[in-house]
């Protein structure tokens, strides 16, 4: 499976914007990025997946480098709910299954 | 909106025991999948039925085995229950057909083996 490496934590504030970045250097040309996070004591959450041009909704962007080595998980208004570990995983398309293999994840920290 | 409904929530057993997780996915989802977090580690993936057909497996001991049936919903049975078997297992579902689409998790049943 491709491999993803993110930092171990980062710190944010209320309200403001928080950038979460994923290298993933051995993409190969038919791999989805995904982004989920999970709380404490709650199973993990959806939040975005992309392809090759960014992404938005209603939780998240995705911002996917040209040469899609890299993405960052954009959170443009972080609030306390938004606390958690966040996984940037790799599936691959037209493949036989789609199983999310979870690295290490980026802990991420609100300060009110 | 429908969520992932897993039962039971906790669960306590005795080493040797057997028990058995039941997970209801999403409506008109095909695809389910089970993973085990263990304290203080990242989701591990178990197995995942397409279509009531086993369609991947990762490392899921022998003592364990799975099944989809007919309305979707998939049970996960576990034997000779052993300490390190205490974890949270979720389950996720999802729409496969068309690509790799988002999965959604349940809340997780607690597993305690003593």
């Amino acid at each position: 499976d491709a491999k993803t490496t993110q930092p171990n934590s980062m710190e944010s504030n209320e309200e403001e914007p928080v950038h979460l970045p994923c290298n993933h250097s051995t993409i190969s040309g038919t791999d989805y990025i995904h982004w989920y996070r999970q709380l404490p004591s709650q199973g993990p959450e959806y939040v975005i997946h992309g392809l090759t041009s960014n992404v938005n909704n209603r939780m998240a962007s995705l911002a996917i480098a040209e040469d899609r080595k890299s993405s960052t998980l954009i959170l443009h208004r972080a609030t306390l709910r938004d606390a958690a570990v966040y996984y940037c995983i790799l599936m691959v398309s037209g493949g036989s299954n789609y199983k999310l293999t979870f690295g290490k994840g980026t802990l991420l920290t609100v300060n009110p | 909106a429908a969520g992932v409904i897993q039962s039971p929530r906790h669960l306590i057993k005795e080493k040797r025991e057997t028990a058995t997780l039941k997970c209801y996915p999403i409506p008109r989802h095909d695809t389910v999948y089970w993973y085990q977090q263990g304290p203080g580690q990242d989701p591990q993936f178990l197995i995942s039925f397409y279509e009531k057909m086993q369609s991947d497996k990762g490392s899921i001991p022998d003592r364990f085995s799975a099944q989809q049936f007919s309305d979707y919903h998939s049970e996960l049975n576990m034997s000779s229950l052993e300490l390190g078997d205490s974890a949270l297992y979720f389950c996720a579902s999802s729409f496969r057909r068309g690509g790799p689409y988002e999965q959604y998790f349940g809340p997780g049943t607690r597993l305690t083996v003593t």
